[in-house]
């Protein structure tokens, strides 16, 4: 029952690799983020994805991209994998459907580690 | 630029005692303002949150305090525990813009 889960948990590869993570929230939110938590722990918002529109930060690089095939899902893909794309990828999902309803529930992380 | 300035970055606080992170801003656009919890390999979770027109929220043994008009707000954890031992962020939302600022993390240790 778990509310936002990603897979994988773990993820090791060799640099210039293309790599995907897959994120699913069963909670029935509109809004769905990426978020990147480095080495001393800055998370730091990649996208935010809300009905079909894409906000994204403009610090990211195009090499990633995310993909949302419906609502409960939001994938994020990372193409030409660097050294510096090594840190713990979130995803999280929120309601947003009122003042205080927007609580951000955040998935168990994932590891990429790029060698 | 960081739309959510954090201090301190850790913090060593005795059993018992009151724990104070300090967070600020700069756009006065937000409207929503979390604290998360975060422990070694869990995501972040929400703690409490306050709207800009409070000036104090408690629940529990946390308190948020918010200054408008210094554009600051800080967490108080009263009768810090061990089990409180972890990271805490401060946040800051827009309701029209879909975004959710972290602060950079302070790191709390409570000492037996």
């Amino acid at each position: 029952d778990t509310a936002v889960s990603q897979t994988p948990k773990y993820l090791v590869t060799q640099m210039g690799n293309d790599k995907s993570i897959k994120c699913e929230q069963n909670l029935g939110h509109d809004t769905m983020y990426w978020y990147k938590q480095d080495s001393k722990k800055f998370l730091k918002i990649m996208f935010s994805y809300n009905n079909k529109e894409l906000i994204i930060n403009e610090t990211v690089p195009n090499r990633f991209s995310p993909k949302s095939p419906d609502k409960a899902h939001l994938n994020l893909h990372i193409n030409s994998l660097e050294l510096g794309d090594s840190a713990v990828y979130f995803c999280a999902s929120s309601p947003r459907t009122g003042w205080l309803m927007r609580e951000a529930f955040f998935g168990q992380g994932t590891r990429l580690t790029v060698v | 630029q960081q739309q959510v300035k954090q201090s301190p970055q850790s913090l060593i606080v005795q059993k018992g005692g009151i724990s104070i992170i300090n967070c600020a801003y700069e756009n006065t656009a937000f409207d929503y303002f979390p604290w998360y919890q975060q422990f070694p390999g869990k995501g972040p979770a929400l703690l409490i949150a306050i709207r800009p027109d409070v000036s104090e929220k408690k629940e529990g043994r946390f308190t948020i305090s918010f200054n408008k008009s210094a554009k600051q707000f800080s967490l108080h954890i009263m009768d810090s525990q061990p089990g409180d031992s972890a990271t805490y962020f401060c946040a800051a939302d827009t309701i029209g813009a879909n975004n959710l600022f972290f602060g950079t993390g302070t790191r709390l240790t409570v000492i037996p």
